[in-house]
């Protein structure tokens, strides 16, 4: 597609359940990273993938927190048990061979009740 | 520790005002640089970037950086700010031996006045 594209753009969930957050990056990127920025804060980095594979999860803040990018391009960031402290919002950002350049989607801003 | 500060969280300029917005890093190596502005709801807009070669880069709407190798500094100009430029301001930068990744100062919020 044209940009990435990230759903829902919003999810309210009740603490304990658990969320799935898509990312639809661009067509041919093979980079793709998960961000989260807190409120009033700076987006912090989760993950990053090289087409299927998780080159780094080093930013995921708990074992609650898991992503995947099976065919090397939708990736689908799923937490689990969903606390308070996970509202923020998630942004997904795709980047092609060769570039240094992130392009980043409007992201997913989850509430946690 | 390696990091990305902008000291200013909030900054307040008049319409028709020139803007410098301040960032520094912290990294041994000079870093790929970038400036992103990100508005109520919506995604990261990157601005400017530098990778190498003449220290003043261009980007768009009318925005400006100079990176400053002996100061660590990237800041952020404008000559004549126009009320839609009300927005948050991040800079970040890229160290290739943390693995391409991305990483973010706390951002500055601009807000202008007419």
């Amino acid at each position: 597609g044209a940009g990435v594209s990230q759903s829902p753009r919003y999810k309210v969930a009740k603490r304990g359940q658990d969320v799935a957050l898509r990312c639809d990056p661009i067509s041919g990127h093979v980079s793709l990273f998960w961000y989260q920025q807190a409120l009033g804060q700076g987006p912090e980095f989760l993950t990053y993938f090289q087409n299927e594979a998780q080159l780094d999860k080093s930013g995921l803040p708990s074992d609650r927190f898991f992503a995947e990018r099976p065919e090397g391009s939708v990736s689908t960031l799923k937490i689990q048990r969903t606390q308070q402290e996970d509202s923020a919002v998630y942004l997904c950002a795709s980047r092609g061979p060769g570039a240094n350049v992130l392009t980043f989607g409007a992201g997913s801003r989850l509430t946690v009740l | 520790a390696q990091s990305v500060t902008q000291p200013d969280i909030h900054i307040t300029v008049s319409e028709g005002a020139s803007l410098e917005l301040r960032c520094n890093y912290s990294y041994g190596a000079t870093p790929y640089l970038f400036w992103y502005v990100q508005s109520p709801g919506q995604g990261l807009q990157l601005l400017l970037k530098y990778f190498s070669g003449d220290t003043l880069v261009q980007g768009i709407k009318g925005f400006e950086a100079e990176f400053k190798r002996s100061q660590s500094s990237f800041n952020l100009r404008k000559p004549s700010v126009h009320w839609s430029d009300a927005a948050e301001y991040f800079c970040a930068v890229v160290l290739m031996e943390y693995g391409n990744k991305l990483v973010f100062g706390a951002g500055t919020i601009l807000r202008v006045k007419s």
